[in-house]
């Protein structure tokens, strides 16, 4: 069975304090990896999709990293308004259903 | 480009109840999945449309049922409502069997089941 862990639960930064967000993930055979945005109440904004160990995806603060076990989200210089739980999922070669993680809830402090 | 849309936003029902929760497709999508959502979690899988078939499906049981249209559009059902089915329902799509299978959401309906 498809799994996908995320650590830490929550972070808290200061404004400027770049930090980097994990995502683990075991299936059987990796058709893409995805990473969401989701602010409270809200529905997932997509962010980025990785293929392949090896690949990384870039937009604005935000780049994510991928290899055969886990992938990260790196935070440059974050600030308030990237406060939100990042989303991590993945999407087997044999399935059309993505699996999540639980998510990591940032909080940017001024 | 019209995104997801998905109606109604909120919903109270009682326990027992019945419930159907609509989903719009984003323009030119053919496959909806549907995901539940309670607090503090991810996301769950509960089924997936692909031009109007079910195309996978979940851990749920069968008092969650689901359509889509011919143009894509789909219903999420669900019958005799338990207090546990309260949460976020979410309505993916996505242009399906394809390497691009990058599933945009919509803003979901919370549903409180009292």
């Amino acid at each position: 069975e498809d799994q996908v862990t995320q650590s830490p639960e929550a972070l808290r930064l200061q404004e400027g304090e770049s930090s980097s967000l994990n995502c683990s993930y075991t299936v059987s055979g990796l058709r893409g990896l995805f990473w969401y945005r989701q602010d409270p109440g809200k529905g997932p904004e997509f962010l980025f999709t990785l293929y392949s160990a090896g690949e990384e995806k870039e937009k604005e603060r935000l780049k994510a990293t991928l290899t055969k076990k886990e992938s990260f989200l790196h935070i440059t210089a974050p600030k308030p308004e990237d406060s939100a739980t990042y989303l991590c999922a993945v999407q087997a070669t044999n399935a059309g259903k993505s699996t999540f993680g639980d998510g990591t809830t940032l909080t940017v402090k001024p | 480009e019209t995104g997801v849309t998905q109606s109604p936003t909120h919903l109270i029902k009682t326990r027992g109840q019945q419930v159907t929760l609509r989903c719009s497709s984003q323009s030119g999508h053919n496959t909806v999945s549907w995901y539940q959502q309670a607090l503090g979690q991810g996301p769950q899988f509960i089924f997936q449309y692909y031009r109007e078939e079910e195309n996978g499906r979940g851990n749920f049981p069968p008092r969650f049922s689901g359509l889509q249209f011919p143009n894509y559009s789909s219903e999420l059902n669900v019958n005799a409502l338990e207090l546990d089915d309260s949460a976020l329902y979410l309505c993916a799509s996505s242009l399906g069997r394809g390497r691009q299978e990058t599933q945009y959401f919509g803003p979901g309906t919370r549903l409180l089941v009292l």
